[in-house]
């Protein structure tokens, strides 16, 4: 069966660190990655999505950033965190064919910068 | 663009109570997804409807897809407080691999 990882769970960061969130998902391949934020309370918002190596797509400008550098890694960057990063975090999936199936998420990670 | 918009954004209700969550999209689903997000949790997929006027049951849950597949609603019967989170709906996005979400429908059992 397929499960998804994500790390850390929580990190409190000053403003003006970098920042590195990573997911990886096992027990597929060619899989579509997702990065999405959440802000207390609301809903979700799309930061990137990937539907193979090397290939991004950024849906927010921002001092956000994302790699895929395997398969199955997502990586979540940043240079210089602001206070409005500060938020939920949650890397998704979904098998890779062209008709959106379900998402999967994983744990997310709580992110609050000070 | 394409939006999703649901309503209500909160739900008091007390333990026994119905709930209903509407989601209405600007333009015509291929498919309409439901999700459920525990405080302090991860969305977690509920069903996925495909058929237009396509109804499913889960239990005490309730799904709809419009006729023209463009709204949807899932109904709780007689919620239990397990049931406390927010549902969110999703709908693909024309020509590539997004979801467009709804904002969530926040289910709250009054004490």
């Amino acid at each position: 069966s397929q499960t998804i990882h994500q790390w850390p769970a929580t990190l409190v960061q000053p403003v003006g660190s970098p920042l590195s969130l990573e997911c990886t998902v096992e027990g597929t391949s060619n899989p579509n990655l997702y990065w999405y934020r959440q802000a207390a309370g609301r809903g979700l918002q799309l930061l990137f999505y990937s539907v193979g190596i090397g290939q991004i797509s950024s849906e927010v400008p921002q001092n956000l950033s994302a790699s895929r550098p395997q398969d199955r890694q997502f990586i979540l960057s940043s240079k210089k965190l602001l206070l409005s990063d500060s938020g939920f975090y949650l890397c998704a999936w979904t098998p890779g064919t062209l008709v959106p199936y379900e998402q999967y998420f994983g744990p997310g990670t709580r992110l609050t910068v000070t | 663009g394409q939006q999703v918009m649901q309503i209500p954004q909160y739900q008091h209700v007390q333990e026994g109570e119905d709930f209903t969550t509407y989601c209405n999209s600007s333009t015509t689903l291929s498919n309409i997804q439901w999700y459920k997000q525990r405080p302090g949790g991860h969305p977690v997929f509920l069903i996925q409807l495909v058929k237009s006027g396509e109804v499913k049951k889960q239990k005490r849950l309730t799904f709809q897809f419009g006729e023209a597949k463009k709204n949807s609603s899932l109904h709780i019967t007689a919620t239990q407080t397990t049931d406390v989170g927010t549902y969110f709906c999703a709908g693909p996005l024309d020509s590539n691999y997004q979801l467009i979400w709804g904002a969530g429908t926040k289910l709250i059992i009054k004490p």
